[in-house]
């Protein structure tokens, strides 16, 4: 079973608009984190932003922030006052496990293509 | 600061040919990741290192391929013999083993297997 979701193959935003990513997980672990990477035309991969199972609030930084619903699973980016060099591959990833017992593995999804147009 | 350090950036080699790449950690960071990336299986764990020892090398694919991290800031990831199955992006990751142990990327080593 796939642990990540990540059900938009690709998506387009107006520049200056919001936009939300969707990723759903399965873990059945209760300590885990939650991680958005972006990875432009150029191939790298560049962090966003993180959430930890245990964390209270959404996770922000600068324009993105994340909605975590525990309940759901789901833990969606959202991109706020888009701008064109916000078109690329995003991909959502999870770590399971606790960061006291050493770093674990990060599992990733499929990966939303954003297109931002002018 | 500098961040993860790979190379080369782009290797073109022939079947049956070795190929090694090479990674960087950032400085600091204890634990090492290898990731593949094609089109077809998208992004992939072949192998980490924690504290130098591989803990999981479960993704590696076959015999062909071996990876070793001698010391803190250096490891490497072998493929003898090569095959074109192998072309895809080789991504070495690196994290320091505490919350939350955000991965940081190299800019990958583009493999191509004539």
């Amino acid at each position: 079973a796939q642990k990540i979701t990540q059900t938009q193959p690709g998506m387009f935003v107006q520049e200056k608009e919001a936009v939300t990513l969707d990723c759903t997980y399965d873990t059945s672990d209760p300590s885990y984190g939650l991680f958005w990477y972006k990875q432009p035309s150029s191939g790298e991969m560049i962090f966003l932003i993180y959430q930890g199972s245990y964390d209270q609030q959404n996770a922000t930084e600068g324009r993105y922030s994340l909605n975590f619903q525990k309940a759901r699973k789901s833990a969606n980016l959202v991109i706020s006052a888009s701008q064109l060099g916000d078109s690329a591959m995003y991909f959502c990833a999870m770590r399971e496990g606790s960061t006291q017992g050493g770093s674990e593995k990060l599992v990733f999804g499929k990966g939303t293509k954003l297109t931002v147009n002018p | 600061d500098a961040g993860v350090i790979q190379s080369p950036r782009h290797e073109v080699t022939e079947m049956g040919q070795e190929v090694t790449l090479r990674c960087k950690p950032i400085s600091g960071h204890n634990s090492l990741f290898w990731y593949r990336q094609t089109m077809m299986r998208g992004l992939e764990l072949l192998i980490y290192f924690n504290n130098n020892v591989p803990i999981d090398d479960s993704g590696m694919p076959e015999d062909r391929f071996s990876a070793k991290m001698p010391n803190a800031s250096f490891s490497t990831l072998k493929i003898q013999p090569s095959e074109p199955r192998d072309s895809a992006v080789y991504f070495c990751a690196s994290s320091f083993w505490g919350a939350p142990d955000t991965q940081y990327f190299g800019p990958g080593t583009r493999l191509t297997v004539l």
